[in-house]
């Protein structure tokens, strides 16, 4: 496709369950990169993949959210045993270059993630 | 904890009117983004800049590294560019590359 998309667009959980979000970025990016927005701030970093290999996954916030990237392209970002303080909008965005390089990253839609 | 702060938070301005953002970021950094976000999300990338000036159209980003600041412009303001403004600095720890995001200016024109 021509840009990063994610699905779905808006989810809804109900406090306790586990969420699936999708990231398809930009064919033929090798870096890919989660965040999460809380309403009213800027986005925080969570994870980062370099093709299939998660090499920060500093800003996950707790053992509940896990992230892959298995085959280098599409990624999932799971959160298990959703809490409130989990809604948030997560954005993903990929860029063409790794590692050192200041690549510009291409951000997608974001899901909003709404836990009641 | 901020290591990027913007201001002002929110602007409110008349269409036509000369617009400033600020930004100022605490580490060093190998360059520094400014990004548009419309309500919905989506994150449109304006600029990356690591030194001087960059034009595009009315919009304009400078940075000082020495001072390490930044400040976005936006020349003959329109409705259109009602949105939030995010200022992002990308630096390097342990080896890989991180973008770290101000809280965003909400910027509101008028007509």
């Amino acid at each position: 496709g021509a840009g990063v998309s994610q699905s779905p667009r808006y989810k809804v959980a109900k406090r306790g369950q586990d969420v699936a979000l999708r990231c398809d970025p930009i064919s033929g990016h090798v870096s890919l990169f989660w965040y999460q927005q809380a309403l009213g701030q800027g986005p925080e970093f969570l994870t980062y993949f370099q093709n299939e290999a998660q090499l920060d996954k500093s800003g996950l916030p707790s053992d509940r959210f896990f992230a892959e990237r298995p085959e280098g392209s599409v990624s999932t970002l799971k959160i298990q045993r959703t809490q409130q303080e989990d809604s948030a909008v997560y954005l993903c965005a990929s860029s063409l270059g790794a590692g050192h390089s200041a690549y510009e990253q291409y951000f997608g839609p974001g899901t909003r993630l709404t836990v009641t | 904890k901020n290591e990027v702060e913007q201001s002002p938070q929110n602007l409110t301005a008349q269409e036509g009117e000369f617009i400033t953002i600020n930004c100022s970021y605490s580490v060093g950094i190998s360059a520094l983004h400014w990004l548009q976000q419309h309500p919905g999300g989506g994150i449109v990338s304006l600029f990356m800049l690591s030194s001087g000036k960059k034009k595009h159209g009315r919009l304009i980003a400078t940075i000082n590294i020495q001072e390490k600041h930044s400040s976005l412009h936006i020349t003959a303001s329109h409705p259109r560019d009602s949105a939030v403004y995010i200022c992002a600095v990308r630096f390097r720890i342990q080896g890989a590359q991180k973008l770290v995001f101000g809280q965003g200016t909400r910027l509101t024109i008028n007509p």
